[in-house]
Protein backbone atom coordinates (compact mmCIF):
# COMPACT_ATOMS: atom_id res chain seq x y z
CA UNK A 1 0.00 0.00 0.00
CA UNK A 2 1.29 3.64 0.09
CA UNK A 3 0.52 6.01 2.54
CA UNK A 4 -0.69 9.64 1.16
CA UNK A 5 -0.90 12.94 3.11
CA UNK A 6 -2.64 15.77 2.06
CA UNK A 7 -2.38 19.14 3.51
CA UNK A 8 -4.30 21.61 4.07
CA UNK A 9 -7.43 18.87 5.16
CA UNK A 10 -9.91 21.77 4.62
CA UNK A 11 -9.96 25.45 4.30
CA UNK A 12 -12.34 28.18 3.81
CA UNK A 13 -10.54 30.63 0.81
CA UNK A 14 -11.71 34.44 -0.22
CA UNK A 15 -12.61 34.56 -3.95
CA UNK A 16 -9.57 35.95 -5.81
CA UNK A 17 -6.71 34.55 -3.08
CA UNK A 18 -5.14 31.34 -4.04
CA UNK A 19 -4.17 28.22 -2.30
CA UNK A 20 -1.81 25.38 -2.57
CA UNK A 21 -2.50 21.83 -1.42
CA UNK A 22 0.48 19.67 -1.00
CA UNK A 23 0.84 15.71 -1.81
CA UNK A 24 3.84 13.36 0.70
CA UNK A 25 3.48 9.72 -0.15
CA UNK A 26 5.52 7.28 2.38
CA UNK A 27 7.60 5.86 -0.82
CA UNK A 28 8.33 6.86 -4.46
CA UNK A 29 6.01 6.21 -6.65
CA UNK A 30 5.62 6.61 -10.47
CA UNK A 31 2.71 8.47 -11.78
CA UNK A 32 0.96 10.35 -9.78
CA UNK A 33 -2.73 12.44 -10.57
CA UNK A 34 -4.80 15.05 -9.22
CA UNK A 35 -8.59 14.94 -9.30
CA UNK A 36 -11.37 16.91 -8.25
CA UNK A 37 -14.87 15.79 -6.93
CA UNK A 38 -17.65 18.60 -7.20
CA UNK A 39 -20.48 18.40 -4.13
CA UNK A 40 -22.53 14.67 -4.96
CA UNK A 41 -20.79 14.24 -8.02
CA UNK A 42 -17.86 11.73 -9.69
CA UNK A 43 -13.96 12.18 -9.63
CA UNK A 44 -12.50 14.90 -12.80
CA UNK A 45 -8.75 14.15 -13.38
CA UNK A 46 -7.43 17.05 -13.30
CA UNK A 47 -3.84 16.38 -14.36
CA UNK A 48 -0.91 13.70 -14.21
CA UNK A 49 1.37 15.10 -12.51
CA UNK A 50 5.06 14.19 -13.88
CA UNK A 51 8.54 14.03 -12.31
CA UNK A 52 10.81 16.88 -13.41
CA UNK A 53 8.65 18.25 -16.13
CA UNK A 54 5.22 20.12 -16.90
CA UNK A 55 2.20 18.34 -15.75
CA UNK A 56 -0.62 16.84 -18.33
CA UNK A 57 -3.77 18.89 -18.21
CA UNK A 58 -7.42 17.33 -19.52
CA UNK A 59 -9.48 19.59 -21.24
CA UNK A 60 -10.84 21.64 -19.65
CA UNK A 61 -7.98 22.69 -17.07
CA UNK A 62 -5.02 25.01 -17.49
CA UNK A 63 -1.47 25.35 -16.39
CA UNK A 64 -2.21 28.96 -14.96
CA UNK A 65 -5.52 28.17 -13.01
CA UNK A 66 -4.05 24.75 -11.63
CA UNK A 67 0.02 25.13 -12.02
CA UNK A 68 1.54 21.56 -10.62
CA UNK A 69 4.53 20.36 -9.07
CA UNK A 70 6.12 17.31 -8.91
CA UNK A 71 9.89 17.91 -8.20
CA UNK A 72 10.52 14.16 -6.99
CA UNK A 73 8.94 10.74 -6.58
CA UNK A 74 7.32 11.18 -3.12
CA UNK A 75 5.89 14.65 -3.38
CA UNK A 76 3.62 17.21 -5.65
CA UNK A 77 1.69 20.37 -5.21
CA UNK A 78 -1.85 21.57 -6.72
CA UNK A 79 -2.43 25.35 -6.67
CA UNK A 80 -5.83 26.82 -7.51
CA UNK A 81 -5.16 30.23 -8.31
CA UNK A 82 -7.77 33.11 -8.36
CA UNK A 83 -10.44 31.37 -6.68
CA UNK A 84 -14.34 31.97 -7.45
CA UNK A 85 -17.14 29.58 -5.48
CA UNK A 86 -16.98 27.54 -8.16
CA UNK A 87 -14.00 25.98 -7.55
CA UNK A 88 -15.73 24.97 -3.91
CA UNK A 89 -14.72 21.10 -4.39
CA UNK A 90 -12.72 18.50 -2.92
CA UNK A 91 -9.19 17.85 -4.65
CA UNK A 92 -7.40 14.37 -4.29
CA UNK A 93 -4.35 13.31 -4.92
CA UNK A 94 -3.67 9.84 -5.86
CA UNK A 95 -0.56 8.07 -6.75
CA UNK A 96 0.36 4.17 -8.49
CA UNK A 97 3.43 2.47 -7.76
CA UNK A 98 4.77 1.49 -11.16
CA UNK A 99 2.90 2.13 -14.68
CA UNK A 100 1.55 -0.90 -14.62
CA UNK A 101 0.46 -1.32 -11.51
CA UNK A 102 -3.22 -1.91 -11.19
CA UNK A 103 -3.89 -0.34 -7.69
CA UNK A 104 -4.35 3.31 -7.07
CA UNK A 105 -4.16 4.65 -3.85
CA UNK A 106 -5.57 7.91 -2.88
CA UNK A 107 -5.07 10.97 -0.15
CA UNK A 108 -8.26 11.83 2.34
CA UNK A 109 -8.78 14.97 -0.31
CA UNK A 110 -8.28 18.95 0.56
CA UNK A 111 -11.86 20.26 1.11
CA UNK A 112 -12.16 23.89 -0.27
CA UNK A 113 -14.57 26.27 0.02
CA UNK A 114 -14.38 29.38 -1.48
CA UNK A 115 -16.67 32.76 -0.68
CA UNK B 1 -10.84 8.02 -23.38
CA UNK B 2 -12.97 4.59 -23.49
CA UNK B 3 -16.24 5.66 -21.35
CA UNK B 4 -18.08 3.45 -19.10
CA UNK B 5 -21.89 3.28 -18.26
CA UNK B 6 -23.42 1.85 -14.88
CA UNK B 7 -26.80 2.48 -13.33
CA UNK B 8 -26.82 5.28 -10.67
CA UNK B 9 -27.67 3.74 -8.00
CA UNK B 10 -28.97 0.06 -7.00
CA UNK B 11 -30.28 -1.50 -3.34
CA UNK B 12 -29.45 -4.64 -1.98
CA UNK B 13 -30.40 -6.33 1.33
CA UNK B 14 -27.62 -7.53 3.82
CA UNK B 15 -25.75 -10.97 3.63
CA UNK B 16 -27.36 -11.43 0.15
CA UNK B 17 -24.84 -11.15 -3.31
CA UNK B 18 -24.58 -7.70 -5.40
CA UNK B 19 -23.91 -7.86 -9.12
CA UNK B 20 -22.86 -4.44 -10.36
CA UNK B 21 -22.95 -3.95 -13.87
CA UNK B 22 -20.82 -1.97 -16.12
CA UNK B 23 -20.85 -1.90 -20.21
CA UNK B 24 -17.62 -0.69 -22.01
CA UNK B 25 -18.79 -1.20 -25.28
CA UNK B 26 -15.71 1.71 -26.52
CA UNK B 27 -13.16 -0.51 -24.47
CA UNK B 28 -9.95 -1.19 -26.44
CA UNK B 29 -7.33 -4.05 -26.89
CA UNK B 30 -4.97 -2.95 -24.04
CA UNK B 31 -7.71 -1.18 -21.67
CA UNK B 32 -7.33 -2.86 -17.57
CA UNK B 33 -11.17 -2.80 -16.28
CA UNK B 34 -10.68 -1.21 -12.69
CA UNK B 35 -13.28 -0.95 -9.79
CA UNK B 36 -12.78 1.49 -6.97
CA UNK B 37 -15.48 1.97 -4.13
CA UNK B 38 -15.83 5.32 -2.28
CA UNK B 39 -17.28 5.55 1.49
CA UNK B 40 -18.85 8.53 2.87
CA UNK B 41 -16.20 11.14 3.27
CA UNK B 42 -13.53 8.91 2.42
CA UNK B 43 -11.19 9.00 -0.94
CA UNK B 44 -11.85 6.08 -3.17
CA UNK B 45 -10.33 2.54 -2.44
CA UNK B 46 -9.35 -0.30 -4.88
CA UNK B 47 -11.15 -3.65 -5.36
CA UNK B 48 -10.25 -5.07 -8.08
CA UNK B 49 -9.10 -4.83 -11.83
CA UNK B 50 -8.95 -7.59 -14.34
CA UNK B 51 -7.97 -7.68 -18.62
CA UNK B 52 -9.67 -10.76 -19.81
CA UNK B 53 -10.10 -13.59 -17.37
CA UNK B 54 -12.39 -13.84 -14.50
CA UNK B 55 -10.78 -12.16 -11.03
CA UNK B 56 -11.04 -13.01 -7.31
CA UNK B 57 -9.78 -11.16 -3.91
CA UNK B 58 -11.14 -10.72 -0.82
CA UNK B 59 -13.42 -8.34 -1.17
CA UNK B 60 -15.15 -9.22 -4.60
CA UNK B 61 -15.06 -10.66 -7.93
CA UNK B 62 -14.83 -9.67 -11.53
CA UNK B 63 -17.13 -11.42 -14.04
CA UNK B 64 -15.66 -10.27 -17.67
CA UNK B 65 -17.84 -10.62 -20.71
CA UNK B 66 -16.03 -12.87 -23.78
CA UNK B 67 -16.28 -9.69 -26.08
CA UNK B 68 -14.92 -7.16 -23.19
CA UNK B 69 -17.34 -5.01 -23.77
CA UNK B 70 -19.21 -5.42 -20.20
CA UNK B 71 -17.97 -6.60 -16.71
CA UNK B 72 -19.99 -6.81 -13.60
CA UNK B 73 -18.76 -6.60 -10.03
CA UNK B 74 -20.07 -9.33 -7.32
CA UNK B 75 -19.77 -8.52 -3.85
CA UNK B 76 -20.93 -12.11 -2.67
CA UNK B 77 -22.55 -11.16 0.72
CA UNK B 78 -23.47 -7.56 0.94
CA UNK B 79 -22.90 -6.12 4.83
CA UNK B 80 -23.49 -2.45 6.09
CA UNK B 81 -20.38 -1.36 5.13
CA UNK B 82 -20.30 -2.27 1.83
CA UNK B 83 -22.41 0.24 0.82
CA UNK B 84 -20.48 3.12 -1.01
CA UNK B 85 -20.63 4.25 -4.33
CA UNK B 86 -18.95 1.78 -6.65
CA UNK B 87 -16.38 3.17 -10.07
CA UNK B 88 -15.93 1.15 -12.96
CA UNK B 89 -13.00 2.26 -14.74
CA UNK B 90 -11.15 1.58 -17.93
CA UNK B 91 -7.35 2.35 -17.67
CA UNK B 92 -5.32 2.60 -20.90
CA UNK B 93 -1.77 0.69 -20.37
CA UNK B 94 -0.09 1.56 -23.79
CA UNK B 95 -0.77 5.31 -23.59
CA UNK B 96 -1.44 7.43 -21.54
CA UNK B 97 -2.27 5.18 -17.78
CA UNK B 98 -4.69 7.14 -16.45
CA UNK B 99 -7.58 6.27 -14.76
CA UNK B 100 -10.92 7.65 -15.72
CA UNK B 101 -13.97 7.83 -13.29
CA UNK B 102 -17.22 7.23 -14.75
CA UNK B 103 -20.68 8.40 -12.93
CA UNK B 104 -20.86 5.66 -10.62
CA UNK B 105 -23.24 3.66 -8.64
CA UNK B 106 -24.84 4.04 -5.19
CA UNK B 107 -25.00 0.48 -3.54
CA UNK B 108 -27.44 0.90 -0.72
CA UNK B 109 -27.89 -2.09 1.65
CA UNK B 110 -30.82 -2.91 3.60
CA UNK B 111 -30.87 -4.52 7.15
Amino acid sequence: SAVISQKPSRDICQRGTSLTIQCQVDSQVTMMFWYRQQPGQSLTLIATANQGSEATYESGFVIDKFPISRPNLTFSTLTVSNMSPEDSSIYLCSVARTVNTGELFFGEGSRLTVL
Amino acid sequence: DAKTTQPNSMESNEEEPVHLPCNHSTISGTDYIHWYRQLPSQGPEYVIHGLTSNVNNRMASLAIAEDRKSSTLILHRATLRDAAVYYCILRDVEGTYKYIFGTGTRLKVLA
